[in-house]
């Protein structure tokens, strides 16, 4: 089983929806929880960062963290075709400085 | 500006050659890292220092090698014992401390093909 799972996609969706993206993970000692969004051929970048559980919003992004369940979900509201990109869940436990990352999930947003 | 540049930005290698890629930050992090992205496979850990002079073999270190003589750079050798080279390379680093939250940032990335 991998440390990290999350759905590859792709996932297409009309500008203006809510897209809900999702990873989970089986490792307890995980505390710390980041969401990177990458464009094609390019590093990813940090888009939201969380420690432990609970919400957290940034504009149109809100990542959500539900340690009793393991899993954990970034939404984007009023979704933009600059969205498009992939977007790379990782986390990591208090000790050592190792992260885990899922294999990313593919949007588009179709104008 | 503070970030992480990696060169060069793409590469090519021909069979039984070693290359490597440069990244350097000025982020003033210690740990910095290396991973692979081969498509549907995410990111693959190959080798990470948390501070100068030291660092461990990450999930799929075969055939790659690295060195940290400073804290600023961390550079990768691709050896001709990879068997599959060609791929996506990034860098990363992130602030050090134990219980203290810590985020990764990325560079650019460096493609690598062989030919």
């Amino acid at each position: 089983q991998k440390e990290v799972e999350q759905d590859p996609g792709p996932l297409s969706v009309p500008e203006g929806a809510i897209v809900s993206l999702n990873c989970t993970y089986s490792n307890s000692a995980f505390q710390y929880f980041m969401w990177y969004r990458q464009y094609s051929r390019k590093g990813p970048e940090l888009l939201m960062y969380t420690y432990s559980s609970g919400n957290k919003e940034d504009g149109r992004f809100t990542a959500q963290v539900d340690k009793s369940s393991k899993y954990i979900s970034l939404f984007i509201r009023d979704s933009q075709p600059s969205d498009s990109a992939t977007y790379l869940c990782a986390m990591r436990a208090n000790t050592g400085n190792q992260f885990y990352f899922g294999t990313g999930t593919s949007l588009t947003v179709i104008p | 500006d503070g970030g992480i540049t990696q060169s060069p930005k793409y590469l090519f290698r021909k069979e039984g050659q070693n290359v490597t890629l440069s990244c350097e930050q000025n982020l003033n992090h210690d740990a910095m890292y290396w991973y692979r992205q081969d498509p549907g496979q995410g990111l693959r850990l190959i080798y990470y220092s948390q501070i100068v002079n030291d660092f461990q073999k990450g999930d799929i270190a075969e055939g790659y090698s690295v060195s940290r003589e400073k804290k600023e750079s961390f550079p990768l050798t691709v050896t001709s014992a990879q068997k599959n080279p060609t791929a996506f390379y990034l860098c990363a680093s992130s602030a050090s401390g134990g219980s203290s939250y810590n985020e990764q940032f990325f560079g650019p990335g460096t493609r690598l093909t062989v030919l």
